[in-house]
C-alpha cells in the first residue's frame, strides 16, 4: 500500500532563507504528484503538479522536483517570506488502473520569522 | 469566479443526528472527492465520484453517504452511525479523474 511521508513535521527559518521540504513515497508507480499549501482553518491551495514523466515544475519562487525511481520529491522555496508560513502537503496519485484518489502525507508546518 | 463552495463553514450536531454537508463546483469538473482531516492524521478519503450517478468508497466510508445526481454537486451526509464525526471535512474536484485537484474551504463539524 502506498505511503507518503513528509519530514520534518515542522520547520522554522528566518526570513530570506532558501529552504527545501521533503516528500517520500513507498511505491514509485505513480501517475502524478501534487504539492499543496494549507493555512490554518482553510482548505488546500494547489501549488504545483508534476506528471510522472516530468522531473520538475516551477512557479515563481517555488520549484518542485520529482525522482520517481527513488520515491522522492522536494519543494524548494527561494527567499522565504513570513507570508510563506503555512502547512505544506504533498500527495501522490496512483496509476490510473489502481484508483484515482490522491494519497496525502501529513505535511510540514513552516514558520518564517521576520 | 470559478471555484468550489462548501457549506456550512461550521456545523454543530447533537449525537444521533444526521447532517449533510454541501459541495458545489462551477469548474465543470468531472471528478469530485470528500476528504476528512484530523489533527496529526493527515487527509483521509471518504468517497469519490468520477461521473454523475456513480461513486466509490474511500478508506473511511463507514458512517457516511453521498449522492451525485448533478455534475456540479456532491453532498456528503454524516450519519449517526459515524462513531467519531467531529472533524474538518474537505471537498475537492478535478477536471478528469487524474487531473490537478482543487479544494473548497472546508466545513468544520463538531458533535456536542
Amino acid at each position: 500500500k502506498q505511503e507518503v511521508t513528509q519530514i520534518p513535521a515542522a520547520l522554522s527559518v528566518p526570513e530570506g532563507e532558501n529552504l527545501v521540504l521533503n516528500c517520500s513515497f513507498t511505491d514509485s508507480a505513480i501517475y502524478n504528484l501534487q504539492w499543496f499549501r494549507q493555512d490554518p482553518g482553510k482548505g488546500l491551495t494547489s501549488l504545483l503538479l508534476i506528471q510522472s514523466s516530468q522531473r520538475e515544475q516551477t512557479s515563481g519562487r517555488l520549484n518542485a522536483s520529482l525522482d520517481k525511481s527513488s520515491g522522492r520529491s522536494t519543494l524548494y522555496i527561494a527567499a522565504s517570506q513570513p507570508g510563506d508560513s503555512a502547512t505544506y502537503l504533498c500527495a501522490v496519485r496512483p496509476p490510473r488502473q489502481a484508483g484515482t484518489a490522491l494519497i496525502f502525507g501529513k505535511g510540514t508546518t513552516l514558520s518564517v520569522s521576520s | 469566479d470559478g471555484g468550489i463552495t462548501q457549506s456550512p463553514k461550521y456545523l454543530f450536531r447533537k449525537e444521533g443526528q444526521n447532517v449533510t454537508l454541501s459541495c458545489e463546483q462551477n469548474l465543470n469538473h468531472d471528478a469530485m472527492y470528500w476528504y476528512r482531516q484530523d489533527p496529526g492524521q493527515g487527509l483521509r478519503l471518504i468517497y469519490y465520484s468520477q461521473i454523475v450517478n456513480d461513486f466509490q468508497k474511500g478508506d473511511i466510508a463507514e458512517g457516511y453517504s453521498v449522492s451525485r445526481e448533478k455534475k456540479e454537486s456532491f453532498p456528503l451526509t454524516v450519519t449517526s452511525a459515524q462513531k467519531n464525526p467531529t472533524a474538518f471535512y474537505l471537498c475537492a474536484s478535478s477536471r478528469v479523474e487524474v487531473g490537478e485537484l482543487f479544494f473548497g474551504e472546508g466545513s468544520r463539524l463538531t458533535v456536542l
